[in-house]
């Protein structure tokens, strides 16, 4: 069972908005240690999204955004397209484990 | 071209050992953290331990303490991840990836390799 709790799945058409949450505890998100997303299409490694709570790489277009509200963190995606189909993980520290932990993943699926 | 290769992956029975490596060009791996990350298949992402650029070890997941060791050779670009007393549940696509910043310990990371599958069966 991950520390972080996300959705199995969320689902959008075409041009919409979704948001993905990823809900901690005061261990990790909650101690303010700071929360990263990843994406991850089928068969590929994960790729950088949003670090530092809200932080977009180079590259990544601007229909991404993180944000993060006590123990708790979420990504928005705005202007939904084909190509956002794929699993999204967020990421933190956690200072009971001493270590990184993941959330469970959530796959986002474009109706 | 910045890169990170993993390799030695294969089929295990319980209780033995495996050593996969990740070969790291295009940027100064001296300089970065590295990190082991694996994913069982259908699953999430699990950290599974990380090293600093100076080969200090940030620890390791409950699930491989003790069983896994992290290394690293910067002056074969290379990073290692030794592990033994292998179960089934530690079947899995094992990825290295870089930490975002030169000298930090984000945590954040930036680059992955393909990944390389161990598989460990009774």
């Amino acid at each position: 069972q991950s520390v972080l709790t996300q959705p199995p799945s969320v689902s959008g058409a075409p041009g919409q908005r979704v948001t993905i949450s990823c809900t901690g505890n005061n261990s990790n998100i909650g101690a303010g240690y700071d929360v990263k997303w990843y994406q991850q299409v089928p068969g590929a490694a994960p790729k950088l999204l949003i670090h530092n709570n809200t932080n977009r790489p180079s590259g990544v277009p601007d229909r991404f955004s993180g944000s993060k509200s006590g123990t708790s963190a979420s990504l928005a995606i705005t202007g939904l397209l084909a190509e956002d189909e794929a699993d999204y993980h967020c990421q933190s520290y956690d200072s009971s484990l001493s270590g990184f932990v993941f959330g469970s993943g959530t796959k986002v699926t474009v109706l | 071209e910045v890169q990170l290769v993993e390799s030695g992956g294969g089929s295990v029975q319980t209780g033995r050992s495996l050593r996969v490596s990740c070969a790291a060009s295009g940027f100064s791996f001296e300089d970065y953290a590295m990190y082991w990350v694996r994913q069982a298949p259908g699953k999430g992402l699990e950290w599974v331990s990380g090293i600093s650029w100076s080969r200090r070890v940030l620890g390791y997941a409950d699930s491989v303490k003790g069983r896994f060791t992290i290394s690293r050779d910067n002056a074969k670009n290379s990073l290692y991840l030794q592990m033994s007393s292998l179960r089934t549940e530690d079947t899995a696509l094992y990825y290295c990836a870089r930490d975002i910043r030169r000298a930090g310990l984000t945590g954040t990371l930036d680059i992955w390799g393909q990944g390389t599958m161990v598989t460990v069966s009774s």
